[in-house]
């Protein structure tokens, strides 16, 4: 699969301050997707992107698919006790047989403190 | 309630007895997955069906067989387990098989302890 180079590896923030994670790859991508994990779950689709340079919103959080198609953004707003969690980027590409491929970061731990 | 449900959620087991891991999901869709987490490598696709009889690898294929014989059900099978399949796994799944506009859905996870 194509790497996904997720940043920051990890973060530890105070309540009400804003957060901001990024993927980059050397591939384009057609999608990419933002996906949160709690523990012992599995991820939780968070946001979706179709188009180069779409900007999109889900409550507190935006993304960003990147111009070049190999890059995209996560931020979070006024962050609270909740966002803890580990956050994922995801590419996805299609493949030769009709079908496609999803292609995980490595994830970002967030740690948010009251 | 639109689900995808793997079981066990837990299991600890010995080098070499065969398991499987079943994996169902109640959204009539085509595409189904299956993944593995190890801590500081994210999730690794292992292998992948984009319908009823039709599977392909995916990046860490080694040590696994999977089977799609009916559009609800995609088993993870494991017929000689190995301690470097420790891990939690993580079965998904998606409408259709071009994925556009279609994201992943998720399972709660499988955690595999081989010893």
């Amino acid at each position: 699969g194509q790497q996904l180079n997720q940043s920051p590896q990890s973060m530890f923030i105070q309540e009400g301050e804003d957060v901001s994670m990024n993927c980059t790859s050397s591939s384009i991508f057609n999608t990419w997707l933002w996906y949160k994990q709690d523990p012992g779950e599995g991820p939780v689709l968070l946001i979706a992107l179709y188009k180069a340079g779409e900007l999109t919103s889900n409550g507190r959080l935006t993304a960003q698919f990147g111009i070049t198609r190999k890059d995209s953004f996560l931020n979070i707003s006024a962050s609270i006790p909740s966002d803890v969690g580990i956050y994922f980027c995801a590419g996805q590409l299609p493949t030769s047989n009709s079908g496609y491929a999803l292609n995980f970061g490595k994830g970002t731990s967030l740690l948010v403190t009251p | 309630e639109a689900q995808v449900t793997q079981n066990p959620r837990y299991l600890i087991t010995v080098t070499g007895k065969k398991l499987t891991v079943t994996c169902s999901q109640n959204m009539n869709h085509e595409y189904m997955s299956w993944y593995r987490q190890d801590p500081g490598l994210g999730l690794r696709q292992i292998y992948y069906s984009m319908n009823v009889e039709v599977t392909d690898k995916g990046d860490v294929p080694e040590g696994y067989k999977v089977s799609r014989k009916e559009k609800r059900n995609f088993p993870l099978i494991l017929e000689s387990p190995s301690p470097n399949q420790t891990s939690l796994y993580f079965c998904a799944s998606s409408p259709t098989t071009a994925g556009y506009n279609q994201p992943q859905h998720f399972g709660d996870g499988t955690r595999l302890s081989i010893l």
